[in-house]
């Protein structure tokens, strides 16, 4: 079965500092994984996903995560955090090779001035 | 290109009471998701529909929770009579043929008193 565990539950910077969530996962086959993000009262929005092609992704907002399958992690990075990335981060990975998402608990993001 | 619309929005009713949730997915997209977002928490997938058809079912407490998509498009997810428990975002998603990307909407938010 795949799953995916978030290590941080809550991750505070202060802007203009790097971010990163940690995630690993477990899976019986090389996965794809993907990174949403929550803000308050809004829907989950695709940051990023990794599907085997490069294991270094990029995505929207100046987020990237790296996938290494050696350490089954694939953790969210940013260089330097700003107000509006305070926000709720779910690291998925499909539950099998179709439709199913499993999503980790969560990691929330606060950022400080 | 509009997004996956949810309404209401934040709905408050006592125990015991109906309640129903409408989402209207993106345009074009036959696949749609209903799913249950406790606190701190990650999403779960409560019933997936492809068009009007519900092939995954499994997870919806089909004693008191009943979805429908009559015409294929939008979509309505009932509960009665709602229990304390039951508070918690309900969130539909939409996924088009040509991606396995899901889209979500921004939720409701259900509080039972």
């Amino acid at each position: 079965a795949q799953s995916v565990t978030q290590l941080d539950s809550h991750v505070s910077v202060s802007e203009g500092t790097p971010v990163l969530l940690r995630c690993n996962y477990s899976s019986s086959y090389s996965p794809s994984l993907f990174w949403y993000v929550q803000h308050p009262n809004k829907g989950l929005q695709l940051l990023l996903k990794y599907t085997s092609a490069a294991t270094l992704v990029k995505g929207i907002n100046g987020f990237e995560a790296e996938f290494k399958k050696s350490e089954t992690s694939f953790h969210l990075t940013k260089p330097s955090a700003h107000m509006s990335d305070a926000a709720e981060y779910f690291c998925v990975v499909p539950r099998s090779n179709d439709y199913k998402l499993s999503f980790g608990a969560g990691t929330t993001v606060t950022v400080r001035a | 290109e509009a997004g996956v619309v949810q309404s209401p929005r934040y709905k408050i009713i006592e125990k015991k009471q109906p309640v129903a949730f409408w989402c209207n997915p993106i345009s074009g997209h036959n696949t749609l998701y209903w799913y249950l977002q406790n606190l701190g928490q990650g999403p779960e997938l409560l019933i997936r529909y492809e068009n009007e058809e519900a092939v995954d079912d499994s997870q919806l407490p089909k004693d008191r929770f009943s979805a429908e998509r009559l015409k294929g498009v939008d979509s309505t997810l009932k509960i009665q009579p709602a229990e304390l428990g039951d508070s918690a975002v309900y969130l539909c998603a939409s996924t088009g043929q040509a991606t396995n990307e899901q889209f979500f909407g921004p939720g409701t938010r259900l509080t039972v008193l």
